[in-house]
């Protein structure tokens, strides 16, 4: 089955920690995102990246950074510079349109609550 | 700044009734705008809008673009309670595959 795959679904963390969330797809799309989401926020975008090796800043990049060593992966680390981490983290990942853009296909979130 | 602005930020109604979300935009060199469904995890695509005027369908779900008023409406026609979701609106520029998206409206239908 094609898709994409965020782990955990559930993570707990102590303030002042490092945590990873994962973010792997099997969609062949070139691009991939992070966002985050928090009550009555919407969602707003963390980093992306369009292509291997390559990545932008997004909207609200402080506090995390990203990598994309492979097209299938696409992990987020929030660092313990991040203000507030507790947040619902969606990742997303999309293939160029020929016309008017593209939809973006999400994954099923990690919801991150740090203490 | 680009912006999407949707409203009703909430809305609840009963089964059989009809509905229209709202969403507005001011974004530069626009390209398309699009709409999801959440319910509790994954945003689900709806519709991708490029062209003004033109109605897209499925289902009880429709939605129409209007360029000249940076504006687009989700309506859904007999509601059931299968529709109770955030509705999230977003758009796409020209030059980018970014999505800028609105807060979103949380429509809870009630039987």
């Amino acid at each position: 089955d094609g898709g994409i795959t965020q782990s955990p679904k559930y993570l707990f963390r102590k303030e002042g920690q490092n945590v990873t969330l994962s973010c792997e797809q099997n969609l062949n799309h070139d691009a991939m995102y992070w966002y985050r989401q928090d009550p009555g926020q919407g969602l707003r975008l963390i980093y992306y990246s369009q292509i291997v090796n390559d990545f932008q800043k997004g909207d609200i990049a402080e506090g995390y950074s990203v990598s994309r060593e492979k097209k299938e992966s696409f992990p987020l680390t929030v660092t313990s510079a991040q203000k507030n981490p507790t947040a619902f983290y969606l990742c997303a990942s999309s293939t160029p349109g020929t016309r008017g853009g593209s939809e973006q296909y999400f994954g099923p979130g990690t919801r991150l609550t740090v203490t | 700044e680009d912006k999407v602005v949707q409203s009703p930020l909430s809305l609840v109604v009963h089964e059989g009734d009809t509905v229209t979300l709202n969403c507005s935009y001011e974004v530069t060199n626009f390209r398309s705008l699009l709409w999801y469904k959440q319910e509790k995890k994954a945003p689900t695509f709806l519709f991708m809008l490029t062209s003004s005027g033109i109605e897209k369908k499925s289902g009880r779900l429709s939605s129409i673009l209007d360029k000249k008023e940076l504006s687009s409406i989700l309506n859904i026609t007999a509601t059931q309670t299968g529709d109770s979701a955030i509705y999230l609106c977003a758009t796409t520029q020209g030059g980018s595959e970014k999505l800028v998206f609105g807060k979103g409206t949380k429509l809870t239908v009630n039987p």
